[in-house]
Protein backbone atom coordinates (compact mmCIF):
# COMPACT_ATOMS: atom_id res chain seq x y z
CA UNK A 1 0.00 0.00 0.00
CA UNK A 2 1.88 3.12 -1.17
CA UNK A 3 -1.12 5.51 -0.04
CA UNK A 4 -0.80 9.29 1.15
CA UNK A 5 -4.11 10.66 1.98
CA UNK A 6 -4.75 14.38 2.00
CA UNK A 7 -8.48 15.99 3.71
CA UNK A 8 -10.06 18.07 2.31
CA UNK A 9 -9.61 18.07 -1.84
CA UNK A 10 -11.10 21.44 -1.99
CA UNK A 11 -10.84 24.33 0.39
CA UNK A 12 -11.62 28.01 -0.10
CA UNK A 13 -11.48 30.09 2.64
CA UNK A 14 -11.33 34.06 3.65
CA UNK A 15 -8.15 36.01 4.53
CA UNK A 16 -9.31 36.12 8.27
CA UNK A 17 -10.09 32.73 8.30
CA UNK A 18 -8.19 29.76 9.94
CA UNK A 19 -7.91 26.50 8.81
CA UNK A 20 -6.02 23.40 8.67
CA UNK A 21 -4.89 20.48 6.14
CA UNK A 22 -4.49 17.02 6.93
CA UNK A 23 -2.32 14.30 5.46
CA UNK A 24 -2.05 10.49 6.74
CA UNK A 25 0.38 7.70 5.27
CA UNK A 26 0.26 4.40 7.07
CA UNK A 27 3.22 2.98 5.03
CA UNK A 28 5.16 3.01 8.43
CA UNK A 29 7.35 6.10 6.87
CA UNK A 30 9.43 8.36 9.38
CA UNK A 31 9.68 11.42 6.62
CA UNK A 32 6.66 13.73 5.55
CA UNK A 33 6.65 16.84 3.69
CA UNK A 34 4.43 19.68 2.72
CA UNK A 35 5.21 21.07 -0.66
CA UNK A 36 2.67 24.10 -2.03
CA UNK A 37 2.20 23.67 -6.52
CA UNK A 38 0.91 26.60 -8.75
CA UNK A 39 -0.07 25.29 -11.90
CA UNK A 40 2.06 25.15 -14.35
CA UNK A 41 4.91 24.88 -12.00
CA UNK A 42 7.07 22.35 -10.02
CA UNK A 43 6.56 21.49 -6.47
CA UNK A 44 8.29 24.15 -3.95
CA UNK A 45 8.94 22.04 -0.59
CA UNK A 46 7.64 23.91 2.20
CA UNK A 47 8.22 22.07 5.36
CA UNK A 48 9.98 18.33 6.03
CA UNK A 49 9.63 16.03 8.94
CA UNK A 50 11.67 13.02 10.02
CA UNK A 51 10.92 10.93 12.90
CA UNK A 52 8.32 13.72 14.01
CA UNK A 53 10.16 16.63 13.77
CA UNK A 54 10.89 19.54 11.60
CA UNK A 55 14.08 18.95 10.03
CA UNK A 56 13.66 21.73 7.04
CA UNK A 57 11.58 24.60 6.70
CA UNK A 58 12.43 26.15 3.64
CA UNK A 59 11.81 30.12 4.76
CA UNK A 60 8.07 29.75 4.64
CA UNK A 61 6.17 32.75 5.99
CA UNK A 62 4.73 32.05 9.63
CA UNK A 63 0.90 32.15 8.20
CA UNK A 64 1.82 28.70 7.43
CA UNK A 65 2.34 26.65 10.75
CA UNK A 66 3.45 22.65 10.25
CA UNK A 67 2.29 20.00 13.03
CA UNK A 68 3.46 16.41 13.26
CA UNK A 69 1.44 15.35 15.96
CA UNK A 70 2.55 11.36 15.58
CA UNK A 71 4.25 9.13 12.91
CA UNK A 72 1.16 8.66 10.71
CA UNK A 73 -0.30 12.43 11.44
CA UNK A 74 1.19 15.88 9.35
CA UNK A 75 -0.79 19.19 9.91
CA UNK A 76 -0.66 22.42 8.26
CA UNK A 77 -2.10 25.33 10.04
CA UNK A 78 -3.66 27.89 8.16
CA UNK A 79 -4.39 31.34 9.39
CA UNK A 80 -4.12 34.67 7.54
CA UNK A 81 -3.60 33.42 3.92
CA UNK A 82 -3.10 36.06 1.27
CA UNK A 83 -4.95 35.33 -2.03
CA UNK A 84 -1.50 34.20 -3.49
CA UNK A 85 -1.35 31.55 -1.44
CA UNK A 86 -4.00 29.82 -3.84
CA UNK A 87 -2.14 26.72 -4.83
CA UNK A 88 -2.08 22.78 -4.43
CA UNK A 89 -0.86 21.71 -1.61
CA UNK A 90 0.86 18.03 -1.73
CA UNK A 91 1.61 16.03 1.08
CA UNK A 92 4.33 13.50 0.56
CA UNK A 93 6.61 10.57 2.22
CA UNK A 94 9.26 8.31 2.26
CA UNK A 95 11.29 5.91 4.36
CA UNK A 96 12.86 8.42 6.77
CA UNK A 97 14.55 10.96 4.54
CA UNK A 98 17.97 10.01 4.85
CA UNK A 99 18.32 7.23 2.44
CA UNK A 100 19.75 8.12 -1.07
CA UNK A 101 17.29 4.83 -2.91
CA UNK A 102 13.61 6.24 -1.46
CA UNK A 103 11.08 7.05 -3.04
CA UNK A 104 8.50 9.82 -1.94
CA UNK A 105 5.10 8.97 -2.43
CA UNK A 106 2.32 12.01 -2.95
CA UNK A 107 -0.94 12.47 -2.07
CA UNK A 108 -4.02 13.78 -3.99
CA UNK A 109 -3.12 17.21 -2.74
CA UNK A 110 -5.27 20.03 -1.28
CA UNK A 111 -6.75 22.55 -3.92
CA UNK A 112 -6.38 25.77 -2.00
CA UNK A 113 -8.53 29.64 -2.62
CA UNK A 114 -7.94 32.21 -0.55
CA UNK A 115 -10.70 34.76 -1.41
CA UNK B 1 23.03 27.60 -8.67
CA UNK B 2 21.02 24.48 -9.43
CA UNK B 3 19.67 24.42 -12.42
CA UNK B 4 17.15 21.25 -13.94
CA UNK B 5 16.53 21.76 -17.68
CA UNK B 6 13.79 20.06 -19.85
CA UNK B 7 11.58 20.83 -22.64
CA UNK B 8 8.10 22.91 -21.95
CA UNK B 9 6.16 20.61 -24.04
CA UNK B 10 6.44 17.70 -26.56
CA UNK B 11 4.07 16.08 -28.87
CA UNK B 12 3.54 12.16 -30.00
CA UNK B 13 1.02 10.44 -31.94
CA UNK B 14 -0.80 7.55 -30.26
CA UNK B 15 1.53 3.50 -30.80
CA UNK B 16 4.51 6.02 -31.19
CA UNK B 17 7.63 6.36 -28.60
CA UNK B 18 8.48 9.59 -27.22
CA UNK B 19 11.99 10.64 -25.16
CA UNK B 20 11.93 13.37 -23.06
CA UNK B 21 15.40 14.41 -21.75
CA UNK B 22 16.68 15.86 -18.84
CA UNK B 23 20.25 17.59 -18.15
CA UNK B 24 21.18 18.56 -14.89
CA UNK B 25 23.95 20.91 -12.86
CA UNK B 26 23.31 19.91 -8.92
CA UNK B 27 25.07 20.44 -5.77
CA UNK B 28 25.98 16.33 -5.35
CA UNK B 29 23.97 13.49 -6.53
CA UNK B 30 22.47 11.23 -5.11
CA UNK B 31 19.78 9.57 -7.50
CA UNK B 32 17.63 11.53 -10.09
CA UNK B 33 14.13 10.46 -10.13
CA UNK B 34 11.01 10.63 -12.83
CA UNK B 35 7.12 11.42 -11.94
CA UNK B 36 4.27 11.97 -13.99
CA UNK B 37 0.91 14.41 -13.32
CA UNK B 38 -1.97 14.59 -14.98
CA UNK B 39 -3.33 18.06 -14.55
CA UNK B 40 -4.85 19.07 -11.13
CA UNK B 41 -3.50 15.67 -9.63
CA UNK B 42 -0.69 14.74 -7.36
CA UNK B 43 2.70 13.61 -9.12
CA UNK B 44 2.88 9.73 -8.99
CA UNK B 45 6.51 8.08 -8.91
CA UNK B 46 7.90 6.40 -12.06
CA UNK B 47 11.16 5.53 -12.09
CA UNK B 48 14.57 6.02 -10.06
CA UNK B 49 18.15 5.80 -11.20
CA UNK B 50 21.55 6.26 -9.40
CA UNK B 51 24.02 4.32 -11.33
CA UNK B 52 24.66 4.71 -14.82
CA UNK B 53 22.37 3.23 -17.70
CA UNK B 54 18.66 1.99 -18.74
CA UNK B 55 16.39 1.16 -16.13
CA UNK B 56 13.40 -0.98 -18.08
CA UNK B 57 9.52 -0.86 -16.36
CA UNK B 58 7.11 -1.99 -18.64
CA UNK B 59 6.07 0.76 -21.42
CA UNK B 60 8.59 3.24 -19.73
CA UNK B 61 12.42 3.34 -19.54
CA UNK B 62 14.75 5.93 -17.70
CA UNK B 63 18.45 6.07 -18.37
CA UNK B 64 20.83 8.04 -16.74
CA UNK B 65 24.84 8.99 -17.38
CA UNK B 66 26.35 10.86 -14.59
CA UNK B 67 29.36 12.08 -16.07
CA UNK B 68 27.19 13.97 -18.58
CA UNK B 69 24.54 15.48 -16.01
CA UNK B 70 21.73 13.91 -18.61
CA UNK B 71 18.71 11.57 -18.55
CA UNK B 72 15.66 10.39 -20.85
CA UNK B 73 12.39 8.90 -19.87
CA UNK B 74 11.18 6.67 -23.01
CA UNK B 75 7.58 6.08 -23.62
CA UNK B 76 6.99 3.18 -26.13
CA UNK B 77 3.36 2.58 -27.68
CA UNK B 78 2.11 5.94 -26.53
CA UNK B 79 -1.69 5.76 -25.02
CA UNK B 80 -4.19 9.01 -24.78
CA UNK B 81 -3.61 8.19 -21.29
CA UNK B 82 -0.07 9.07 -21.39
CA UNK B 83 -0.82 12.78 -21.88
CA UNK B 84 0.52 14.27 -18.91
CA UNK B 85 3.19 15.90 -17.45
CA UNK B 86 6.74 14.52 -16.52
CA UNK B 87 8.44 16.15 -14.40
CA UNK B 88 12.25 15.16 -13.42
CA UNK B 89 14.23 15.39 -10.04
CA UNK B 90 17.23 14.90 -8.65
CA UNK B 91 18.37 14.10 -5.05
CA UNK B 92 21.36 16.52 -4.01
CA UNK B 93 23.79 16.31 -1.77
CA UNK B 94 21.58 17.42 1.12
CA UNK B 95 19.35 14.88 -0.09
CA UNK B 96 16.84 17.28 -0.91
CA UNK B 97 14.67 16.93 -4.43
CA UNK B 98 15.59 19.43 -6.69
CA UNK B 99 12.60 19.94 -9.29
CA UNK B 100 13.01 20.63 -12.92
CA UNK B 101 9.69 22.43 -14.31
CA UNK B 102 8.30 19.66 -16.13
CA UNK B 103 7.67 18.80 -19.84
CA UNK B 104 4.31 18.32 -20.51
CA UNK B 105 3.23 15.70 -22.76
CA UNK B 106 0.50 15.85 -25.75
CA UNK B 107 -0.97 12.59 -27.37
CA UNK B 108 -2.81 12.65 -30.72
CA UNK B 109 -4.68 10.50 -31.82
Amino acid sequence: DTEVTQTPKHLVMGMTNKKSLKCEQHMGHRAMYWYKQKAKKPPELMFVYSYEKLSINESVPSRFSPECPNSSLLNLHLHALQPEDSALYLCASSQDGLGTQETQYFGPGTRLLVL
Amino acid sequence: GQNIDQPTEMTATEGAIVQINCTYQTSGFNGLFWYQQHAGEAPTFLSYNVLDGLEEKGRFSSFLSRSKGYSYLLLKELQMKDSASYLCAVRDSNYQLIWGAGTKLIIKP
